[in-house]
This record gives structure tokens, sequence and C-alpha cells, in this order.
């Protein structure tokens, strides 16, 4: 079956513009995830979401950024107002539940703030 | 904040060689999970380990999670340039948060042919 897809694979940006990325998790997977990604590091939560609901916002690293996700499905992450260290790459991960931790990527979106 | 700390950082090895991945945290997890990441891809998992002290061997790969559950190491025998790759272990339910994984700070692994 299918994976799980991201869009757009790459997005260059200027500074002070909104951005929308675009999250496919796997058909069934009710956990969504959002992680940041800066060259060569490792992953930084941003946001969990069980079904439509985000029990967890706590990573999210400030008011310019915000998530939904709807039916279940496909999540979409909003950048506003775009700064320079906002520069990464954006990872989507989807998992079932109660299996905690099996967390299956998408090939994430990078992003470049001019 | 929990903290999980990858050693080494960076590693260029030969074709053949063989090497340790150690990953750190003061505290203590319900799950260590190993995961592969390739350039332009989202990281893969390759194992979960749960029990303190456990071992799980991967073909030519060993992960042994510690006895306290707040470390973990990664062993690879006769590595191969197919190894390659970007190795982040993740701290699962810290807290008792059982939806969160804890990402670690990531071993960049280069392996000469």
């Amino acid at each position: 079956g299918a994976g799980v897809s991201q869009s757009p694979s790459n997005k260059v940006t200027e500074k002070g513009k909104d951005v929308e990325l675009r999250c496919d998790p796997i058909s069934g997977h009710t956990a969504l995830y959002w992680y940041r990604q800066r060259l060569g590091q490792g992953l930084e939560f941003l946001i969990y979401f069980q079904g439509n609901s985000a029990p967890d916002k706590s990573g999210l690293p400030s008011d310019r950024f915000s998530a939904e996700r709807t039916g279940e499905s496909v999540s979409t992450l909003t950048i506003q107002r775009t700064q320079q260290e906002d520069s990464a790459v954006y990872l989507c991960a989807s998992s079932q539940t109660p299996r905690f931790g099996e967390q299956y990527f998408g090939p994430g979106t990078r992003l470049t703030v001019t | 904040t929990q903290l999980l700390e990858q050693s080494p950082q960076f590693l260029s090895i030969q074709e053949g060689e063989n090497l340790t991945v150690y990953c750190n945290s003061s505290s203590v997890f319900s799950s260590l999970q190993w995961y592969r990441q390739e350039p332009g891809e989202g990281p893969v998992l390759l194992v979960t380990v749960v029990t303190g002290g456990e071992v799980k061997k991967l073909k030519r790969l060993t992960f042994q999670f510690g006895d306290a559950r707040k470390d973990s190491s990664l062993h690879i025998t006769a590595a191969q340039p197919g190894d390659t790759g970007l190795y982040l272990c993740a701290g699962g339910g810290p807290g008792g948060a059982t939806n969160k994984l804890i990402f670690g700070t990531g071993t960049l692994l280069a392996v000469q042919p």
C-alpha cells in the first residue's frame, strides 16, 4: 500500500510570506505527527494528532505555526510570516494506535526561506 | 527537557570495519527505537526494544537497550557502503507520555568502499 506522502517536496519562499505544507498519512493510521529537522540533525517534535484532535502541540515554536487535520486523514502545517530560521525539512509521520512508537515517515518538505 | 545524546556525531570508516553508536539519556523510556535516514528521505524504523537489557539482532546490526532503560547502543559488524546514512535513536513514553517520541541528536555514518 501507499506510504506517507508529503507535498510539496521543496518550497522556496520569501521572508514574511505564509506557507502550507501537506501530509497524507497511511490509510487507517489514526495518529499523525509533524517534526522539523535542521540540516544533519535529529528531529524536533512539533505537534501530534490523534484523529482530528491535537492533544499535544507543545513543540510548535511560536504562534506563527499552526496545524490542522481533517477527516482523520490529511494534515496541513501552516507557517505564517516565515522567517529565515524556519528553513528546515518538515517531516510528517503516521502510526496506528495503540501500537506506540512505530512511526512511518514521509519524505519531507524542504523549506527554504530567503 | 528530555534529551537523547548520541555519540559519535560523525563517523567515517572503511568497508569491513565494525562500529558502535551510543544513545544516552538521564530519562527513563518505555521503549527505544533506532531509525536510519538516507538523504532526501524520511527516517525508516530499524528496530524497537522495550525491555531493559534486551538485545536484538538484525543481520549485521545488534541493538541493546540498557538495563535501566536510559540508554541504548547499535553495533554494526563488517560495515558496508549501503550502511551509510544518519542513524537516529528515539525514546518512547518519556514521563508516561505514551504517544511521544524523543529523537536523539543523530550519528552520521559514512562507509567508504
